[in-house]
């Protein structure tokens, strides 16, 4: 069964730092492409960040470029999302996400405040 | 960025409606679309996938049909547990967007 747990959310200050990570399991992880979304409380889905399987690229929304750093380490089947100079409007669930007919993680909350 | 855009925002039915929700892609997405319900403090759960999809598990009264620009997801016969919100999403680049959901709520 594929699993995907985040972990790594909490309260931070405006301008503080954040690292999430999601654990993977269940799938050839270094097979796919990975995904962080986000929900802002009461909002829709809004998709942050891309990386391929060999992190030969990543890619990211125009709201979180240059703040926001994806990363993975396919050999402990783990992804990364280093969050910098957070802003209160990147309060939201943060999802973890796998390409393909996706699968998502549980998610993991992130309020700046 | 590829804008969708999801009709209607709320859509009020009772038990044993049809239900139709439509999404349009800015440009053509080929069938690079999937369809999500969300219940409250839940995870999205896909219900289909490359437009047309049903995934595994889903029960057969989801549809979902279209290509290039226009998709429809259809509920044949709504049933108590259906009432959540619906996205569609397209993948035909690594930039994903979302639609910006439908509530299917009880009327």
């Amino acid at each position: 069964e594929v699993q995907l747990v985040e972990s790594g959310g909490g309260l931070v200050k405006p301008g503080g730092s954040l690292r999430l990570s999601c654990s993977a399991s269940g799938f050839t992880f270094s097979d796919y492409n990975m995904n962080w979304v986000r929900q802002a409380p009461g909002k829709g889905l809004e998709w942050v960040s891309a990386i391929t399987t060999r992190s030969s690229y990543m890619y990211y929304a125009d709201s979180v470029k240059g703040r926001f750093t994806i990363s993975r380490d396919n050999a402990n089947n783990s992804l990364f999302l280093q969050m910098n100079s957070l802003r209160a409007e990147d309060t939201a669930v943060y999802y973890c996400v796998r390409e393909g007919v996706t699968k998502w993680g549980r998610g993991s909350l992130v309020t700046v405040s | 960025d590829i804008q969708m855009t999801q009709s209607p925002s709320t859509l009020s039915a009772s038990v044993g409606d049809r239900v139709t929700i439509t999404c349009r892609a800015g440009q053509s997405i080929s069938s690079w679309l999937a369809w999500y319900q969300q219940k409250p403090g839940e995870a999205p759960k896909v219900l289909i996938y490359r437009a047309s999809n049903l995934e595994t598990g889903v029960p057969s009264r989801f549809s979902g049909s279209g290509s290039g620009t226009e998709f429809t997801l259809t509920i044949s016969s709504l049933q108590p547990d259906d009432f959540a919100t619906y996205y569609c999403q397209q993948y035909s680049s690594y930039f994903w967007t979302f639609g910006q959901g439908t509530k299917v709520e009880i009327k």
